[in-house]
């Protein structure tokens, strides 16, 4: 069935530091990818989507692009910063009404 | 715009218990989804509404879970009896039919004693 995989956490990292999570993905068709992320306390908010091959989601300095040959979607930030320390996931949608969510990656930076 | 309600956002109870999880969507979303968020089983969809009627309750984990949505703008998740293996967060997300974006309300810790 489709199904998201996340690398496992946590990542730790200094501020500063260039992030990569990796998420890839199995899917019959051609899917909507996402991140999403969860601070402290909260609940997921969206970060970025993609909806199709080739497309470059980005938001608050966070990108991602839809890479449909190596079914791949990884976040990437050049410079990570204390305040995105959180959970991140990644997540799928395909002809359903339902998001289909990786396991998340905590990441921790430290100053 | 008011994002997701949900109350209570903490909830402690004995086992046995009945437990009672509201939400409240975005006004206009006509999709509702609960989820369950524990360490050991990271997130799980519980069950989903479109136009208040339940789609997919295949992630329900038992008899005991049981949801309802009266009308467009509150949904609730009943727990009864609670156990303490109930112990989670639980979120609501909701998200218009133009859309796939679903939007989280910022969850409920419940703990069962």
């Amino acid at each position: 069935g489709d199904s998201v995989t996340q690398m496992e956490g946590p990542v730790t990292l200094s501020e500063e530091a260039f992030l990569t999570i990796n998420c890839t993905y199995t899917a019959t068709g051609y899917p909507s990818l996402f991140w999403y992320v969860q601070y402290p306390g909260e609940g997921l908010q969206l970060l970025l989507k993609a909806t199709k091959a080739d497309d470059k989601g980005s938001n608050k300095g966070f990108e991602a692009t839809y890479r449909k040959e190596t079914t791949s979607f990884h976040l990437e930030k050049g410079s990570v910063q204390v305040s995105d320390s959180a959970v991140y996931f990644c997540a799928l949608s395909l002809y359903t009404d339902k998001l289909i969510f990786g396991t998340g990656t905590r990441l921790q930076v430290f100053p | 715009d008011a994002g997701v309600i949900q109350s209570p956002r903490h909830e402690v109870t004995e086992m046995g218990q009945e437990v009672t999880l509201r939400c409240k969507p975005i006004s206009g979303h006509d999709y509702l989804f609960w989820y369950r968020q524990t360490m050991m089983r990271g997130l799980e969809l519980l069950i989903y509404f479109n136009n208040n009627v339940p789609i997919d309750d295949s992630g329900m984990p038992e008899d005991r879970f049981s949801a309802k949505m009266p009308n467009a703008s509150f949904s609730t998740l009943k727990i009864q009896p609670s156990e303490p293996r109930d112990s989670a967060v639980y979120f609501c997300a909701s998200r218009g039919g133009w859309t796939d974006t679903q939007y989280f309300g910022p969850g409920t810790r419940l703990t069962v004693l």
